[in-house]
């Protein structure tokens, strides 16, 4: 079964760091590019961040840019986002999600998500 | 960034009738344009990729269509599992950008 299970996620204060990652099973991992997207409580889809298939290319949304590095391990079939100076507006569920073929952007093979809460 | 506004903001329909959805972008996108089926509790799900082509395992009764600007998704005949939120997305433009939902709701 093709699975992405994210882990990781919590209560961390404003000007915290986390690290989520995304653990892929069922399909050849080091073949696609992977992707962050988040969503606020009762709000709609943002992406985040996408990383190609063998880690040497990166992009971010300029809302988390210089903040957030996506970064991934093939041998461990799991792709990972650090999360540094976190701010009250980085509350969201966060999903990792496979992109659907070669730099396509669209979003095939989603996780179920983990919850990061920033607050004091 | 190119912003997706989607309409209307929700749809009140019964099981059986046809849903059509739209979404509009403030500049073309050619048809880099993707359709998601949310609901609650849950991750989103592809439907529709590049306006028109459905993904897998996706039933024949969900049809995409548009190029440019506007975009259409299609339900013919609502089934009870068809009601969530839908979302359009574009990949035509950095950076990817989703419209605000459209929900579907039981009448």
């Amino acid at each position: 079964e093709v699975q992405l299970v994210e882990s990781g996620g919590g209560l961390v204060q404003p000007g915290g760091s986390l690290r989520l990652s995304c653990a892929a099973s069922g399909f050849t991992f080091s073949s696609y590019w992977m992707h962050w997207v988040r969503q606020a409580p009762g709000k709609g889809l943002v992406w985040v961040s996408r990383i190609n298939s063998d880690g040497s290319s990166t992009s971010y949304a300029d809302s988390v840019k210089g903040r957030f590095t996506i970064s991934r391990d093939n041998a461990k079939n799991t792709v990972y986002v650090q999360m540094n100076s976190l701010r009250a507006e980085d509350t969201a569920v966060y999903y990792c999600a496979r992109d659907l073929y070669y730099d396509s952007d669209a979003f095939d093979i989603w996780g179920e998500g983990t919850m990061v809460t920033v607050s004091s | 960034d190119i912003v997706l506004t989607q309409s209307p903001a929700t749809l009140s329909l019964s099981p059986g009738e046809r849903a059509t959805l739209s979404c509009r972008a403030s500049q073309t996108v050619n048809n880099y344009l993707a359709w998601y089926q949310q609901k609650p509790g849950q991750a989103p799900r592809l439907l529709i990729y590049d306006a028109s082509n459905r993904a897998t395992a996706i039933p024949a009764r969900f049809s995409g269509s548009g190029s440019g600007t506007d975009f259409t998704l299609t339900i013919s005949s609502l089934e009870p599992e068809d009601f969530a939120v839908y979302y359009c997305q574009q990949r035509s433009n950095w950076p990817i950008t989703f419209g605000q939902g459209t929900r579907l709701e039981i009448k």
